[in-house]
């Protein structure tokens, strides 16, 4: 199973992008990177996912290079609801598979 | 919507009590994860089950069983309660055999083992 490193937590002022990396040297061919986000109080809720280039979507980007041993999260213009704890979750997406978590990114959004 | 439901936001056990914590998904998805939250320690894999009766180890599943009878329901025995075993519990579920299928979370509950 490919094991994420994430930075424990990060501080942004209203209204920059954010962008946070996850690093997974070891991930597998068929491997899928996924991101959550949750909010205090809540169970995480699914954000973005990608296999490789970039994927984005209403509510944020993925980057993926080309050796895919990392992703980065980017979040454009946050806000304070963007307060929250951002996992990257690194696994085959499909069939039997134990789904481990890393520690995930505290983002804390200052006014 | 997938909703994922656990049966308690709020759970206060003593020490040596056995403990059920329910969970029920709505999709009949063929996967479901119990995972425990702690500060600083992430989301920690306990047990999961890719279909009824089947079960495997996490990371964490000293001191704890699972029970999956029917598809829908998945539940997290604590045999006898420890403090040490105070924390957020999620519940997630997932569809196997749809390509790119992401997990599905409950809110948790928050157990206090005293």
């Amino acid at each position: 199973l490919a094991k994420t490193t994430q930075p424990i937590s990060m501080d942004s002022y209203e209204g920059q992008e954010v962008n946070i990396t996850c690093s997974h040297n070891n991930i597998a061919t068929n491997d899928y990177i996924t991101w959550y986000q949750q909010f205090p109080s809540q169970g995480p809720r699914f954000i973005i996912q990608g296999y490789k280039t970039k994927v984005t979507n209403e509510v944020a980007s993925l980057f993926i290079p080309a050796d895919r041993k990392s992703s980065t999260l980017s979040l454009p213009r946050v806000s304070l609801s963007d307060t929250a704890v951002y996992y990257c979750l690194v696994a085959l997406n499909s069939g039997n598979t134990p789904l481990v978590f890393g520690k995930g990114t505290r983002l804390s959004v200052i006014a | 919507d997938v909703k994922v439901t656990q049966s308690s936001r709020y759970l206060v056990k003593r020490t040596g009590e056995k403990v059920f914590l329910e969970c029920v998904q709505d999709m009949d998805h063929e996967n479901m994860f119990w995972y425990r939250q702690d500060p600083g320690l992430g989301l920690r894999l306990i047990y999961f089950s890719y279909d009824v009766k089947m079960k495997e180890k996490g990371d964490i599943p000293e001191g704890y069983s699972v029970s999956r009878e029917k598809k829908e329901r998945f539940s997290l025995i604590l045999e006898s309660a420890s403090t040490n075993q105070t924390s957020m519990y999620l519940c997630a579920s997932r569809d196997h055999g749809t390509a790119n299928s992401p997990l599905h979370f409950g809110n948790g509950t928050r157990l206090t083992v005293t």
